[in-house]
């Protein structure tokens, strides 16, 4: 088993970017997260699918994030246009029903917005 | 649920010796749990999960306790190896997809 894929593992971009982070969940697995990690904030759970749709995403801070999953296997994070405040690590993680399962973590792409 | 991890409190541990890593958790309501790993850099490692049902569970040198009175939740690693040198932290879970997570404990092990 490969494990919660994520790319890039490091992006650097310049403030005004649009970023794309990309995610592959554990095959078999019904629901996918994304959270973000920060010193200050620690996780954020940022949005929540299930069987491909988006349940919640309550946690995008703003418009300039947007989330899409349109197949069981992929999931994508935008970020347009990026801040320098978006810079944090991002998680993807994915878990076989959701609710009260084990839940599996990807290895995160690390996001510095200058 | 967010959690704050400005300052990280710190175990130091011999090698060799166990370490004990705690957490406090939120929600009478929680009933399932879930210790992670994370090294620098890396995604959080699932190590050990444990239902309210139970109140141990025992996994390859590493050990969950469940006092689900007091709420309170503890992770034991036998034989505690430089490897092991990691941020801990807990996740709990009341039967939604929301997991509240802990702050994280940071464990230092001497040579």
């Amino acid at each position: 088993d490969a494990g919660v894929i994520q790319s890039p593992r490091h992006e650097v971009t310049e403030m005004g970017q649009e970023v794309t982070l990309r995610c592959k969940p554990i095959s078999g697995h019904n629901s996918l997260f994304w959270y973000r990690q920060t010193m200050m904030r620690g996780l954020e759970l940022l949005i929540y699918f299930n069987n491909n749709v988006p349940i919640d995403d309550s946690g995008m801070p703003e418009d300039r994030f947007s989330a899409k999953m349109p197949n069981a296997s992929f999931s994508t994070l935008k970020i347009q246009p990026s801040e320098p405040r978006d810079s944090a690590v991002y998680f993807c993680a994915s878990s076989l029903g959701g609710r009260g399962e084990k839940l599996f973590f990807g290895s995160g792409t690390q996001l510095s917005v200058l | 649920g967010e959690s704050v991890g400005l300052h990280l409190p710190t175990l130091s541990v011999q090698e060799g010796d166990n370490s004990i890593i705690n957490c406090a958790y939120s929600n009478s309501a929680s009933d399932y749990f879930i210790w992670y790993k994370q090294e620098s850099g890396k995604g959080p490692q699932f190590i050990i999960d444990i239902r309210s049902n139970m109140d141990k569970r025992q996994g390859q040198r590493v050990t969950v306790l469940l006092n689900k009175t007091v709420k309170h939740l503890s992770l034991q690693i036998a034989a505690t190896q430089p490897g092991d040198s990691a941020v801990y932290f807990c996740a709990e879970n009341g039967g939604t997809y929301k997991y509240i997570f802990g702050t994280g404990t940071r464990l230092k092990v001497l040579a």
